[in-house]
C-alpha cells in the first residue's frame, strides 16, 4: 500500500505566479484534506473534499482553490502567490464514515517557497 | 486565545526518561484528540487518540485527557533516541477539521 502519496516535493515559484499540487489518498480512502504548515507552527486546515465536492473550508482566502477526481485524487491551486504563502502543503487522506480526522493519513508534504 | 496551545520547546531529556507534552484548549466542543509525531521534512504521523476523556495507553505511549481542565498530555516512558521528533496535539469534532498545536520539538539525548 502506497500510502498518501504528494507531487512534487519541493517547488519554487515567484510572487504572483500560480501554483498546482496533487495528492493521491491510500488506497480506499475517498476524502482529502488539505494542511498549510508555515515554519515553526502547527498544519493549519485549508479544505476539504469528499464526492468532488468542497465538503468545509479553513480561514483561506480565495486564492486557494481545489479539486478532487472521480479516482478521489486532489489538487490544490495556488492562484496569485505570496512570500507568505511559503510553507510545507499536507494532504491528508480518510474514509468517509468513519472517524474521519482521527483516522487521517498524512502525505510527506510539497515543500512550497515562494522568491 | 488561540484554540490550542502547546509550547513550542525545545525539550531536551537524556535517555530512559520519562516525557511529559502538554496542550490546552479552549473550545470545549472538542470531542476527538490526538497526538501526531513529525519528524523532519516528514508529513505527521498519528500515534494516538482519544474520544472524551479519559487514558489511553499504547507501548510506552499514554495519552490523557482532562475535560474539566480543557488538558491534555502525552506521557512517554523509557525514551529513546528515537523519539527525538516534534510532537503536536491535535483536536476535533465529529468529522470537522483538525486543529493542530504549534508542536513541541523534543530531543533525546543519548
Amino acid at each position: 500500500d502506497a500510502g498518501v502519496t504528494q507531487s512534487p516535493t519541493h517547488l519554487i515559484k515567484t510572487r504572483g505566479q500560480q501554483v498546482t499540487l496533487r495528492c493521491s489518498p491510500k488506497s480506499g480512502h475517498d476524502t482529502v484534506s488539505w494542511y498549510q504548515q508555515a515554519l515553526g507552527q502547527g498544519p493549519q486546515f485549508i479544505f476539504q473534499y469528499y464526492e468532488e465536492e468542497e465538503r468545509q473550508r479553513g480561514n483561506f482566502p480565495d486564492r486557494f482553490s481545489g479539486h478532487q477526481f472521480p479516482n478521489y485524487s486532489s489538487e490544490l491551486n495556488v492562484n496569485a502567490l505570496l512570500l507568505g504563502d511559503s510553507a510545507l502543503y499536507l494532504c491528508a487522506s480518510s474514509l468517509s464514515g468513519t472517524m474521519v480526522n482521527t483516522e487521517a493519513f498524512f502525505g510527506q508534504g510539497t515543500r512550497l517557497t515562494v522568491v | 486565545q488561540k484554540e490550542v496551545e502547546q509550547d513550542p520547546g525545545p525539550l531536551s531529556v537524556p535517555e530512559g526518561a520519562i516525557v511529559s507534552l502538554n496542550c490546552t484548549y479552549s473550545n470545549s466542543a472538542f470531542q476527538y484528540f490526538m497526538w501526531y509525531r513529525q519528524y523532519s521534512r516528514k508529513g505527521p504521523e498519528l500515534l494516538m487518540y482519544t474520544y472524551s476523556s479519559g487514558n489511553k495507553e499504547d507501548g510506552r505511549f499514554t495519552a490523557q485527557v482532562d475535560k474539566s481542565s480543557k488538558y491534555i498530555s502525552l506521557f512517554i516512558r523509557d525514551s529513546q533516541p528515537s523519539d527525538s521528533a516534534t510532537y503536536l496535539c491535535a483536536m476535533s469534532w465529529r468529522d470537522d477539521k483538525i486543529i493542530f498545536g504549534k508542536g513541541t520539538r523534543l530531543h533525546i539525548l543519548p
